[in-house]
């Protein structure tokens, strides 16, 4: 079956720090990767996605690179604010129509001034 | 426009209680999707209707009840619901398109709390 692991939080940066969130999957065929962040008290909003090989997903200064090859999708960025304080979530859906999403545990950013 | 609409925000219910769940999306989706989730774990499965019609019940037991009466509408009835089923609630919806992976999009999701 499909699988999602994240690295354990909370990872506590400073704001201005570099993040690195880590991810891998274990999937058959070619799905699509997704990053979600969920604020507190909020519904998960979707950050950005990558739907092939060497695709690179981006968006409000966050990036992830699908990476068949190490079967990675690692959240990446330069300069991290206390806004983006969340748990953020790894996912995945296999390709072909709607299907069910296999999300990873998430991980609890906490950016600190 | 990429939203996905949530009523009520947060419900308290006792045991005996019947309420229900609202769901919205004017995207133009045709897959649309209850997940629960409860604190510190990720969203869980529930229900996935395709084009109005019930497509996946994952074991959820009887007392969460769904319907899709439209394209745009989904809702979660519930009745006789024990204290554990206090979780958030989420709603999403996506596109069906055969040979490509859909996005999903989630709603601002239900925080119920039952007495």
């Amino acid at each position: 079956g499909n699988s999602v692991t994240q690295m354990e939080g909370p990872v506590t940066l400073s704001e201005e720090a570099f993040l690195t969130i880590n991810c891998t999957y274990t999937a058959t065929g070619y799905p699509s990767l997704f990053w979600y962040v969920q604020y507190p008290g909020e519904g998960l909003q979707l950050l950005l996605k990558a739907t092939k090989a060497d695709d690179k997903g981006s968006n409000k200064g966050f990036e992830a690179t699908y990476r068949k090859e190490t079967t990675s999708f690692h959240l990446e960025k330069g300069s991290v604010q206390v806004s983006d304080s969340a748990v953020y979530f790894c996912a995945l859906i296999p390709s072909g129509g709607y299907q069910k999403v296999t999300f990873g545990t998430g991980t609890k950013l906490q950016v600190i001034p | 426009d990429t939203e996905v609409t949530q009523t009520p925000k947060h419900l308290v219910m006792g045991m005996t209680n019947k309420k229900s769940l609202k769901c919205e999306q004017h995207m133009g989706h045709r897959a649309m999707y209850w997940y629960k989730q409860k604190a510190k774990k990720p969203p869980e499965l529930m229900f996935v209707y395709s084009y109005e019609k019930l497509s996946i019940n994952e074991s959820v037991p009887s007392r969460f009840s769904p319907e899709c009466p439209n394209s745009s509408l989904l809702n979660l009835h519930l009745h006789a619901l024990q204290p554990e089923d206090s979780a958030l609630y989420l709603c999403a919806s996506s596109q069906v398109m055969q040979g490509s992976t859909d996005t999903q999009y989630f709603g601002p999701g239900t925080r119920l709390t039952v007495l």
